[in-house]
Order: structure tokens, then sequence, then C-alpha cells
């Protein structure tokens, strides 16, 4: 195990739902970020957490909402997804502030699949 | 153009073969470059970071020319467990946090 852990890991939800994917991290780290992952497409970054501030938000719809309540804990909340949603999301962490080599790896939790009806 | 570009393959090969996968970036700055491995339905793992003066893990060896803005990895005496999807990872350099740009990945198939 990464020592990324991420709940669940398969999400059905209708598009007039509400639920909230989790991350937890138990590597130290102070960085943690959203990915979204389709089909045949690179990972996209959604978010990232540094030192418990939002840095990035990289034109993510607003029914995608994230929240870093620590630097163990991120929270993706989700509401009147779209079909077009479906994809495994990725919560990942990292030691930001230490740059050079191996240092700015960053390491995966399994994922959520998420399937938007 | 993208910014980390990769052949999406498959690259079928048999059991005991040499392979070679290349990436290209587009962002001359870069700093770090990674490759990841992700089988399917799990979540990227690092594979190995690259270095400048090329590096080799194993049976793995990886390269970077940054006149080129090229990498690569070879994977010599290919084995079954070695199929899976490889990602081409680019970081930018220092800017408050470890960005990484990933490629789409290159498919590996080793069959008996």
């Amino acid at each position: 195990e990464t020592g990324v852990t991420q709940t669940p890991r398969h999400l059905v939800m209708g598009m007039t739902n509400k639920k909230s994917l989790k991350c937890e991290q138990h590597l130290g780290h102070n960085a943690m970020y959203w990915y979204k992952q389709s089909a045949k497409k690179p990972l996209e970054l959604m978010f990232v957490y540094s030192l418990e501030e939002r840095v990035e938000n990289n034109s993510v719809p607003s029914r995608f909402s994230p929240e870093c309540p620590n630097s163990s804990h991120l929270f993706l909340h989700l509401h009147t997804l779209q079909p077009e949603d479906s994809a495994l999301y990725l919560c990942a962490s990292s030691q930001t502030g230490e740059w050079g080599g191996a240092k700015n790896i960053q390491y995966f939790g399994a994922g959520t699949r998420l399937s938007v009806l | 153009r993208k910014e980390v570009e990769q052949d999406p393959g498959p690259f079928n090969v048999p059991e005991g073969a040499t392979v070679a996968f290349n990436c290209t970036y587009s962002n001359s700055a870069s700093q770090s470059f990674f490759w990841y491995r992700q089988d399917c339905r799990k979540e990227p793992k690092l594979l190995m970071s690259v270095y400048s003066s090329g590096n080799e893990d194993g049976r793995f060896t990886a390269q970077l020319n940054r006149a080129s803005q090229y990498i690569s990895l070879l994977i010599r005496d290919s084995k079954l467990s070695d199929s899976a999807t490889y990602l081409c990872v680019v970081s930018p350099g220092p800017g408050g946090y470890n960005k990484l740009i990933f490629g789409a990945g290159t498919r590996l198939a080793v069959h008996p």
C-alpha cells in the first residue's frame, strides 16, 4: 500500500444526488491533489492543496467542491453531476517545499471509480 | 501541442523481448522527469525517476535528452508481469507545490 487511502472505491450516483469522496494520507506529507482520469485520456489535475491552502483550481465546474480540513485529509464533494463526470478520481500526496529529484514524487491512492447515471 | 506526448500503443511483445517507449515534452524549462506504471483499473505507481546521465534499475533503463526534450524507457527481457500502461511524467519546476504533467500513457502487452 502507498499510504494514501481513498473511500469509497466504487460509487454509483444519480444526477441529483450529493456524495463525497474521501482521501487520507499517512505519509506526513503537506500537499494533496485530486485528479480525474477518463478513459484513454491523461490524468487531469483538478485541485491542489498545499499546507491546507488551495493553490490550484483548474477550471473545474462548481459541481465539484474540494475540502481540506487538515494536511492528512482531503474531500471532494459532489452534487448534480453529469454522466460525463463518470471517471476514476485519484487522490495523491507529496511533500512540497522540498525540491529536487525524488522529493517531488506523488503517491496515489487506489481511486474511486464513479459512475453517474 | 500536448505538454507531454506518448505513443499510445499498444505494444504487443513476446516474453523476453526488448521494448522501448518514447516521450516528448513541450516545456524546455521542465526540471524533473519520471516514468510511472499503471496497471489496469489501478492507481499510477512510480517506476523510476529519470536523470540527465541516464539511469538503470534492473531490466529498466531510462534516458533523458534535454536538447531534444525527449525521454525514453527501455525494458529488457520482458515479463508477463510487465504488462501495464507506462506514463511519462514531467515536472515544470519549483512553484509552491510539486506539479506533475502526465502523458496519456503507452500500453504494453507481453504475451507468452
